[in-house]
């Protein structure tokens, strides 16, 4: 069974960087799987905003609007994925979600909500 | 980026209607290779993740029921709820995965009439 949990702070400050954890169980990111975990995020009463991808293969991807904000790693002794975003201002509060790509994203965490504030 | 813009933005359906969402990519997503469409929905019930739908413009997850169908190639596709239910009300979102830079759709929104 293939679950997948976002961490990370509920609120920062603006300029801060934020860092999200994705841990993961069910299945693996260093075998020739062609499984990638994804960041998603949803501002309030808005719209999905794919954010950044990374493959099994180590090939990775970030949304060009956000690549200068972005990092996305993994770490797979520990089943993890992390993302860093730099620069946060009160636009970026939304839920961040992680899930399980394989064809589209067909497992999601529940979701960690990050308010930008002073 | 490919653009995915989805019409309409709300539609209110009577219990047991037919309901039906477009989807309309800025580019093609079928791949010339596999001849396969790299175009997914999802459902989005409040305070709650998305749900993978459809996969490759049409084929069902395992547990989706059959009144939910995934239609189109190319650039348009659909997804249809043949008969309505009442916990089917919900935000819809398409995505494509042809391009390592993937995208959504901004979400249609479905009512019971």
């Amino acid at each position: 069974q293939i679950t997948l949990k976002e961490s990370g702070p509920t609120l920062v400050t603006p300029t801060q960087t934020l860092t999200l954890t994705c841990t993961f169980s069910g299945f693996s990111l260093s075998t020739t799987s062609r499984v990638a975990v994804g960041w998603i995020r949803q501002p309030p009463g808005k719209a999905l905003e794919w954010l950044a991808v990374t493959y099994w293969n180590e090939e990775k991807y970030y949304s060009p609007s956000l690549e200068t904000r972005l990092t996305i790693t993994k770490d797979t002794s520990k089943n993890q994925v992390t993302l860093t975003m730099t620069n946060m201002d009160p636009v970026d509060t939304a839920t961040y979600y992680c899930a399980h790509r394989r064809e589209g994203y067909n497992i999601w965490g529940q979701g960690t909500t990050v308010t930008v504030s002073s | 980026d490919i653009v995915m813009t989805q019409s309409p933005d709300s539609l209110a359906v009577s219990l047991g209607e037919r309901a039906t969402i477009n989807c309309k990519s800025s580019q093609s997503v079928l791949s010339s290779s596999n001849n396969k469409n790299y175009l997914a929905w999802y459902q989005q019930k409040p305070g709650q993740p998305p749900k993978l739908l459809i996969s490759w413009a049409s084929a069902r997850e395992f547990g989706v029921p059959d009144r939910f169908s995934g239609s189109g190639s190319g650039t348009d596709f659909t997804l249809t709820i043949s008969s309505l239910q009442a916990e089917d009300v919900a935000l819809y979102y398409c995505q494509q995965y042809f391009s390592a830079l993937e995208t959504f759709g901004q979400g249609t929104k479905v009512e019971i009439k």
